[in-house]
């Protein structure tokens, strides 16, 4: 069974460029996360996606980025306009359930490095 | 506020000795923990979770955490440690209605020969 699947791998832009960054989760999984790790970091939680449904999305900085899932399977992440500081991995997981109880897993992809120069 | 402390940035051990990663955590609630590996340009890897039951709880590769609720702790160890093991560790907390993952800063393990 193939894992969560994340591209690009690695992007470099300009500075007030605009990305976007793409996730297949694991078939049947319906909850959905994008996190983002700065150099030296743990994990952050940016969203979450309850199928097609946002049901966090605390984190995310909404005047520059935003996400899709439509249709409750892939996701789309995007910056615009990218600034230096959006320079970090971003990193996509999904997990069969929603976590009432907590007794599930997230499953991550390889991630997506993003520099901004 | 939940959060993880790993108090440990950076751990340097020889091949074949023992390994101990630290975590502590601070949740209201019954946590769900979990250690996850992350090799160099590669996504996290989950080694093992702790749900509920017994608090000795074994993983991949040769790894065991033990949970101690009276320390609030998670500490993650192995017996023998391998050069493959060199790699980042996190520790991670999360559980109930929130539904999100809590990650510590990381411990980086370097492994010498």
């Amino acid at each position: 069974e193939a894992g969560v699947v994340q591209s690009p791998r690695y992007k470099i832009i300009e500075k007030k460029q605009p990305v976007a960054f793409w996730c297949n989760p694991i078939s049947g999984h319906n909850t959905l996360y994008w996190y983002r790790q700065n150099l030296g970091q743990g994990p952050e939680l940016l969203i979450r996606y309850e199928n097609e449904e946002a049901v966090d999305d605390s984190q995310l900085p909404k005047d520059r980025f935003s996400a899709e899932r439509l249709k409750g399977v892939d996701s789309t992440l995007k910056i615009q306009p990218a600034e230096l500081g959006d320079s970090a991995v971003y990193l996509c997981a999904s997990s069969l359930d929603r976590w009432i109880g907590g007794a599930t897993e997230a499953f991550f992809g390889q991630g997506t490095r993003l520099t901004v120069v | 506020a939940q959060s993880v402390t790993q108090p440990d940035i950076h751990i340097t051990v020889s091949e074949g000795a023992s390994l101990e990663l630290r975590c502590n955590y601070s949740y209201g609630a019954t946590p769900y923990l979990f250690w996850y590996v992350q090799s160099p340009g590669q996504g996290l890897q989950l080694l093992l979770k702790y749900f509920s039951g017994d608090t000795l709880v074994q993983g991949i590769k040769g790894f065991e955490a033990e949970f101690k609720r009276s320390q609030s702790s998670f500490n993650l160890r192995k017996p023998s440690v391998h050069w493959s093991d060199a790699a980042e560790y996190f520790c991670a907390v999360g559980g109930g209605s929130q539904g999100n993952l809590i990650f510590g800063k990381g411990t980086k393990l370097s492994v010498k020969p």
